[in-house]
């Protein structure tokens, strides 16, 4: 079955840290997206992709950045943690047609 | 722009009552709307969406909904609830692109459902 699979599940880092949160799918999905869940606000859009080489801003995207080298990835790096961005990161994707989102687990982090 | 606003943060019901949870939207252009429940944990799973077809959309584990466009509206609801329906859903809402959508979702913040035996 086709999935959507992010690691590390759980990590710890502290202030000022780059950090990487990959991203795996095999929907062979187009779209990309990254959210950050954090209580009272709901999933927040940090970065999407509507294919390899494309990338775009989302609602919450400073501090973070991502690339998309192929279908399958799309890694979200955090290029210098702060307390801040401690969060449950959530990849998803989805083909062309109703915009219908397929989740991954997500991946809980802490900056300490 | 699009928003969601989801009407109650939490929301308390016992087994085999009616559960009814309420979303707006705002949208100047056609939407598409979803709703999905997140387990303790666990990831976003899809329970229904609206694509302009039927305004009444039934969805997974007995779920429903209404879209009412005079309403800007897209409530959930279940007949009877079941102790396995704890957990927290979410609105969201996309653009009609023509007929097709690019996945960019905006989500409201949320609705904890709890269900008393």
């Amino acid at each position: 079955d086709a999935e959507i699979t992010q690691s590390p599940r759980h990590k710890i880092t502290e202030t000022g840290r780059q950090v990487t949160l990959a991203c795996h799918q095999t929907w062979n999905h187009n779209n990309m997206f990254w959210y950050r869940q954090d209580l009272g606000h709901g999933l927040r859009l940090i970065h999407y992709s509507y294919g390899v080489q494309d990338t775009n801003k989302g609602e919450v995207s400073d501090g973070y950045s991502v690339s998309r080298s192929n279908t399958e990835d799309l890694p979200l790096t955090l290029e210098s943690a702060a307390s801040s961005q401690t969060s449950v990161y959530f990849c998803a994707s989805s083909g062309q047609g109703t915009g219908e989102l397929f989740f991954g687990e997500g991946s809980r982090l802490t900056v300490l | 722009a699009q928003s969601v606003t989801q009407l109650g943060s939490h929301v308390s019901v016992s087994e085999g009552a009616l559960v009814l949870l309420r979303c707006n939207y705002s949208s100047s252009v056609p939407p598409y709307l979803f709703w999905y429940v997140q387990y303790p944990n666990q990831g976003l799973q899809l329970l229904l969406k609206y694509t302009s077809a039927a305004t009444l959309v039934k969805g997974i584990n007995g779920f429903e909904a209404e879209f009412k466009k005079s309403e800007t509206s897209f409530h959930l609801t279940k007949p009877s609830a079941h102790m396995s329906d704890a957990a927290e859903y979410f609105c969201a809402v996309t653009r009609n692109a023509g007929g097709t959508s690019y996945g960019k979702l905006t989500f409201g913040q949320g609705t904890i459902l709890t269900v008393h035996p």
